[in-house]
């Protein structure tokens, strides 16, 4: 089926240092969900995209669909100890299923 | 949104018996789905719960394995049937609204023994 690559597979930093992940497909999707997930927790949605070039905020968090559709990327600011926890990419083409990329796990030395 | 709640959210389990999960939404929704998500890895759709009609599997997931009810708009259930050391993950309920944007439930963490 069809598959999303994410990476880096997991990241080491300290905290205040800034983030950056993303999402690549062979198949084109016409919306890019970004989910973070903390241990024991179901995954929370961070943001949604729906048309490509769109760039969507929400706090320190920042997403892009990218122009050609077939990629996305997460960038965080300025890390802090909560933001710990694995970040997921969900891509969806039309009405069909979501497919989920295999995760980042973001890992913060104080 | 969608507040979505599970029940039970862990629980340790014999192998060979069955574990029924509860999902109840805050509000009506159309389609439940059932997430399966294996220890360290990403989340892999198990079905699609539609209220009045059966349950549609993703390949590898059967009905005898995993049944599913939903007899209403705001809550279903799943099954791990029969169960085994290999079905030990966590199980998410999600929603969808407006065709866009999942939500998931808190999960829950099964382990057999």
């Amino acid at each position: 089926g069809q598959q999303l690559n994410q990476s880096p597979q997991s990241m080491f930093i300290q905290e205040g240092e800034d983030v950056s992940m993303n999402c690549t497909s062979s198949s084109i999707f016409n919306t890019w969900l970004w989910y973070k997930q903390d241990p024991g927790e179901g995954p929370v949605l961070l943001i949604a995209l729906y048309k490509a070039g769109e760039l969507t905020s929400n706090g320190r968090l920042t997403a892009q669909f990218g122009i050609t559709r077939k990629d996305s990327f997460l960038n965080i600011s300025a890390s802090i100890p909560s933001d710990v926890g694995i970040y997921f990419c969900a891509g969806r083409q039309g009405a069909q299923k979501l497919v989920f990329g295999q995760g980042t796990r973001l890992t913060i030395n104080p | 949104s969608a507040v979505i709640s599970q029940k039970p959210s862990r629980d340790i389990c014999q192998r060979g018996t069955s574990l029924t999960i509860q999902c109840q939404v805050d509000s009506q929704v159309t389609m439940m789905f059932w997430y399966r998500q294996q220890p360290g890895q990403s989340l892999t759709l198990i079905a699609t719960a539609n209220q009045g009609s059966e349950a549609t599997y993703e390949s590898g997931f059967v009905i005898d394995k995993f049944p599913i009810s939903r007899p209403n708009l705001t809550f279903s259930t799943l099954t791990v049937s029969n169960m085994s050391p290999e079905d030990s993950s966590i199980y998410l309920c999600s929603v969808e609204t407006g065709a866009t944007e999942a939500f998931f439930g808190q999960g829950t963490r099964l382990t057999v023994v």
